[in-house]
């Protein structure tokens, strides 16, 4: 069975410092991972995806993300963090060939000034 | 429309109500899915459609809980009976490819649904 765990519900960085959000994954078969931004009130919108052609995957906003199979994890990053990134992230996995997608129970970033 | 669209935004029913939510897909999407979004926790998958086909209800709570997309575009998930505990916020996602998984699904701004 998949499942999702993301590393701390919240986090809180300064403007301008790195941001890091945690997620480690558990997959039977190769998985597709995710990382889906919501803003309040807001549906989620797609940040990023891996599905295997590369294990760093750069997604909008400059937030990358990287594919660890030894780690079972998908971390993502940013370098520079702007207070337009206060939100709720979820990581997201969904097996290949399937269509179900198990989302983690989040994490939602504060942006310091 | 350019986006997926929900309707109503916000719904306040007594218990024991019946209520009807609807999705708009992007026009020409082939996969709609349906999630529960409770307080402070991420989407949970309620059900899933390919085009009128409705091939995954798994996530379904009850048997109170009822979707359908008769011809393949708009989708409707009906509650019977509410529950204080059906309280959430209803999000609904579409797709452009019917072979799935590693699409990105393209989210409404949901419904969220008070049961008093």
């Amino acid at each position: 069975a998949q499942s999702v765990t993301q590393l701390g519900s919240h986090v809180s960085v300064s403007e301008g410092a790195l941001v890091l959000l945690r997620c480690n994954y558990s997959s039977s078969v190769p998985p597709y991972l995710f990382w889906y931004v919501q803003y309040p009130n807001q549906g989620l919108q797609l940040l990023l995806k891996y599905t295997s052609a590369a294990t760093l995957v750069k997604g909008i906003n400059g937030f990358e993300a990287e594919f660890k199979k030894s780690e079972t994890s998908f971390h993502l990053t940013k370098p520079s963090a702007h207070m337009s990134d206060a939100a709720e992230y979820f990581c997201a996995v969904s097996e290949t060939g399937g269509f179900k997608t198990i989302f983690g129970a989040g994490t939602r970033l504060f942006v310091k000034a | 429309g350019a986006g997926v669209s929900q309707s109503p935004r916000y719904k306040v029913a007594k218990r024991g109500q019946d209520v009807a939510l609807r999705c708009d897909p992007i026009s020409g999407h082939v996969s709609l899915f349906w999630y529960q979004q409770a307080l402070g926790q991420g989407p949970e998958f309620l059900t899933y459609f390919q085009n009128e086909a409705q091939l995954d209800k798994s996530g379904l709570p009850s048997d109170r809980f009822f979707a359908e997309r008769p011809e393949g575009s708009v989708s409707t998930l009906k509650i019977q009976r509410t529950q204080q505990e059906d309280s959430a916020v209803y999000l609904c996602a579409s797709s452009s490819d019917s072979s799935l998984s590693n699409q990105p699904q393209h989210f409404g701004d949901g419904t969220r649904l008070s049961i008093l």
